[in-house]
């Protein structure tokens, strides 16, 4: 079974500032995904950024960006020029690209924005 | 619908009763996914329905949990004789075809579960 690890329960970062949070995982596939989603006080998981296994380069939203590091199992998130809106919580999770459906999710890193 | 929504949004029980929780997916997503939340955990994986085939209920913790998805559209989480630790939040999730789709769920809100 594939596991997500998340090793910061709490982050911290003050408004306009660059952060990142830590996800590494356990597979043996080699084809895959991986996600990052960001969940608000309202409870709806929101997705921030999505990244194929296949894909060398690393994926970026706007403001966020992810570096992957396939041998090592590591997909870690960035948020460049932090805003207030960007405090929630984040999970970083994966699912099988051939096999399996279900999200598999790290027990998540809780970020605070300091103005 | 515009997107994933469920009911109710809170709901406080006694222990030993049933509940039900609702979720209507997004119009046109054939696959829907049920997780649970609990305190200071991920998300854990329930059960999953793709269509009309036969619902992967690998991730049920007990016989007390039961789902059904009537007509492809909305499904029903069931919880009987409730116990403390199935205090939760319960999300649902739907998507597009899952082996088509690049794995993006769309959650809804979820259902508090709290029970003394």
């Amino acid at each position: 079974a594939q596991t997500v690890t998340q090793s910061q329960p709490e982050m911290s970062v003050q408004e306009a500032e660059t952060v990142t949070l830590s996800c590494t995982y356990d597979t043996s596939e080699s084809d895959y995904y991986l996600f990052w989603y960001k969940q608000p006080p309202s409870r709806q998981m929101i997705l921030v950024i999505r990244q194929e296994a296949y894909k060398q380069q690393n994926a970026t939203e706007n403001r966020f960006s992810v570096n992957f590091q396939k041998a090592a199992k590591s997909f870690s998130l960035k948020i460049s020029d932090s805003q207030l809106g960007d405090a929630a919580m984040y999970f970083c999770a994966y699912r099988n690209s051939n096999s399996g459906y279900a999200l598999n999710f790290g027990k998540g890193t809780s970020l605070l924005v300091t103005p | 619908g515009a997107g994933v929504s469920q009911s109710p949004s809170n709901k406080v029980t006694e222990k030993g009763k049933d509940v039900e929780l609702r979720c209507d997916p997004i119009s046109g997503h054939t696959a829907l996914y049920w997780y649970r939340q609990s305190l200071g955990q991920g998300l854990e994986f329930l059960i999953y329905f793709q269509g009309n085939s036969a619902p992967d209920k690998s991730g049920l913790p007990s016989d007390r949990f039961s789902a059904e998805r009537t007509g492809g559209s909305v499904s029903t989480l069931t919880i009987q004789r409730t116990q403390q630790e199935d205090s939760a939040v319960y999300l649902c999730a739907s998507s597009r075809r899952s082996h088509t789709n690049t794995g993006e769920l769309f959650f809804g809100e979820g259902s508090r579960l709290t029970v003394l």
